[in-house]
């Protein structure tokens, strides 16, 4: 089968550093998002990785290893504003060829003061 | 100006009615979906479509009809509403002519079903 593994929830302090880690089972993988999604909100684009290594983008990062069906992202710097749940989505090819996403739930991260 | 647009924002009705929740987007972008989102289930695929002429069933398509009226638009019913079907219902768009085709999220239809 298809499946995405990410923590339920998380807490960190203010400024400090955390890492969200994404494990999936997947057939033919073309890329991994995470996304971003504040209580309420639509989801947002963060990252995408479709080769292995880390991609930087500001306080952001996103590291992906295919190999081991891992990638996590790294959140510098926390702010308050962090807190919301970060998703982590699979594109792969079903039996047709065609490709879709498949979704984690979420991992509901908490900046604390 | 928001580039995916949904109404309405928020809807109660009552089980057994009928309610269509569309969707509106100015990115040009050929492809549309519906998700529902439910706490601890996530984001779950209702329908999506490719072009005009295209509409596919995604995981949940059971009790629900979607029409694409156009490129930009993408409507999704519920025939025959039920309380299950109370969940937060997003609209999204992606392009293919793009590398990674993200998609796109519109604000969200919070829909309550009594």
């Amino acid at each position: 089968g298809q499946n995405i593994d990410q923590p339920t929830e998380m807490t960190a302090t203010e400024g400090a550093i955390v890492q969200i880690n994404c494990t999936y089972q997947t057939s033919g993988f073309n890329g991994l998002f995470w996304y971003q999604q504040h209580a309420g909100e639509a989801p947002t684009f963060l990252s995408y990785n479709v080769l292995d290594g880390l991609e930087e983008k500001g306080r952001f990062s996103s590291f992906l290893s295919r190999s081991k069906g891992y990638s996590y992202l790294l959140l510098k710097e926390l702010q308050m504003k962090d807190s919301a749940s970060y998703l982590c989505a699979v594109r792969s090819y079903n039996a047709g060829n065609n490709r879709k996403l498949i979704w984690g739930l979420g991992t509901s991260l908490a900046v604390n003061p | 100006d928001a580039d995916v647009t949904q109404t309405p924002r928020n809807r109660i009705t009552k089980t057994g009615k009928r309610i269509m929740l569309e969707c509106s987007q100015t990115k040009g972008h050929d492809r549309m979906y519906w998700y529902r989102q439910d706490p601890g289930l996530g984001l779950r695929l209702i329908y999506y479509s490719f072009d005009v002429k295209d509409i596919n069933k995604g995981e949940i398509s059971d009790g629900y009809s979607v029409s694409r009226q156009a490129q930009a638009k993408f409507s999704l019913s519920l025939e025959s509403a039920i309380p299950n079907q109370t969940a937060l219902y997003f609209c999204a768009t992606s392009d293919l002519a793009g590398a990674l085709e993200t998609q796109y999220f519109g604000p969200g239809t919070r829909l309550l079903v009594l």
